[in-house]
């Protein structure tokens, strides 16, 4: 299987300062078509996680620019400029280019 | 508006069976792959179960290979999970996630296995 190993996996950020997880595979995420297919999930606190960036670097619908997705081939980065406190969370990395599909560990945001 | 809401839930002893449900709207269903991805309690996200748009290909985690069998009716744009031989380790929030690169998330079924 592949391994998605994050770090850290806990993040504590001054609000307004900017945070960074890193995130690698075991194997390459880039497809016969070329996507990379990495992609980078919220869960805040008793709720469902929710999609913020898929194929490493596109920004979903509603998500703040303050977030942006960087890497290639085995290596990734989310970065979160400005955290806000409704930024405190569980963010995981995951990847859907072998089966089985799976997660990094999370990396736990919280507010210093 | 996309709303995935699963049902089906509950406490079931070991060695049980219980079928998880989800209801999906406002996305093309039928072409799109769909998912169940569970989280054991104060754990980490597995994806259990993946299904192709007609559902002629299906992939399983293998510790529930055998015991679960993932379907979907794109006429009613639903999906399902039936869940055989239950062990305390499938203890979990089970999501169902659909999509394009698992866009769309519901709330959440827990499922509980305990005697």
């Amino acid at each position: 299987d592949v391994v998605m190993t994050q770090s850290p996996l806990s993040l504590p950020v001054t609000l307004g300062q900017s945070a960074s997880i890193s995130c690698r595979s075991t194997q390459s995420l880039v497809d016969t078509a070329g996507n990379t297919k990495l992609h980078w999930f919220q869960q805040r606190p008793g709720q469902s996680p929710r999609r913020l960036i898929y194929k490493v670097s596109n920004r979903d619908s509603g998500v703040p620019d303050r977030f942006s997705g960087s890497g290639s081939g085995t290596d990734f980065t989310l970065k979160i400029s400005r955290v806000e406190a409704e930024d405190v969370g569980d963010y995981y990395c995951m990847q859907d280019r072998y089966w089985p599909h799976t997660f990094g560990r999370g990396t736990k945001l919280e507010i210093k | 508006e996309v709303q995935v809401v699963e049902s089906g839930g509950g406490l079931v002893q070991p060695g049980g069976s219980l079928r998880l449900s989800c209801a999906a709207s406002g996305f093309t269903f039928s072409t799109a792959w769909m998912r169940w991805v569970r989280q054991a309690p104060g754990k980490g996200l597995e994806c259990v179960a993946n299904i192709n748009q007609d559902g002629s290909e299906e992939w399983y985690l293998d510790s529930v290979k055998g015991r679960f069998t993932i379907s979907r009716d794109n006429a009613k744009n639903s999906l399902f999970l039936q869940m055989n031989s239950l062990r305390a380790e499938d203890t979990a929030v089970y999501y169902c996630v659909g999509g394009g690169w698992f866009a769309y998330w519901g709330q959440g079924a827990l499922v509980t296995v305990s005697s």
